[in-house]
């Protein structure tokens, strides 16, 4: 079975520190995806990454970024954390992107900025 | 470009209702649809998918058609129990370098 695991499942930190988020995988996966969900919205990709040392923007951006260094691990960070970057964060895994392959969750980190 | 419509929640059933969520979507070409579970505490499972048109996906008493000239997946459960409340997300994939669109997702509440 694929694992994706999260390094939190809750998280609390302050306005304005940095924050990382980490997740691994260990299937082999080329794909990996940071999503937010939050009540009402549902999930809403902030980064995504096909390969090693790649990273593509997706919906929501702003305030986060990515690194990829191993094919397994992809870190999300939060630059400078706000308040209006609590949430629920998932990080998903794939094979590569031929569309009928689907993505593997890890169990999401709940992130409070308080 | 592409999007998924789900039917908003809370949906509240009895056990042994039966059960449909409904999901239409938008593509420019010919996606894979999903549909994906996410219980209380964790995060998404994959439900069941079908990857053209009159396909079935079938997963634990699930089951959805892709409808390609309605452009709908939706999903139905003769009997539904308790432990399937949970949150369904509808989701869509074309092939190439697009990642997973999602719906926004159906509350599902059994009582017994």
């Amino acid at each position: 079975d694929v694992k994706v695991t999260q390094s939190s499942r809750y998280l609390v930190k302050r306005t304005g520190e940095k924050v990382f988020l980490e997740c691994v995988q260990d299937m082999d996966h080329e794909n990996m995806f940071w999503y937010r969900q939050d009540p009402g919205l549902g999930l809403r990709l902030i980064y995504f990454s096909y390969d090693v040392k790649m990273k593509e923007k997706g919906d929501i951006p702003e305030g986060y970024s990515v690194s990829r260094e191993k094919k397994e691990r992809f870190s999300l960070i939060l630059e400078s954390a706000s308040t209006n970057q609590t949430s629920m964060y998932l990080c998903a895994s794939s094979h590569t992107f031929t569309g009928s392959q689907p993505q593997h969750f890890g169990d999401g980190t709940r992130l409070s900025i308080l | 470009g592409n999007s998924v419509t789900q039917m908003e929640g809370p949906v509240t059933l009895s056990e042994e209702a039966f059960l449909t969520i409904n999901c239409t979507y938008t593509a420019t070409g010919y996606p894979s649809l999903f549909w994906y579970v996410q219980y209380p505490g964790e995060g998404l499972q994959l439900l069941l998918k079908a990857t053209k048109a009159d396909d079935k996906g079938s997963n634990k008493g699930f089951e959805a058609t892709y409808r390609k000239e309605t452009t709908s997946f939706h999903l139905e459960k003769g009997s539904v129990q308790v432990s399937d409340s949970a949150v369904y997300f509808c989701a869509l994939s074309e092939a190439g370098n697009t990642p997973l669109v999602f719906g926004k997702g159906t509350r599902l509440s059994v009582i017994a």
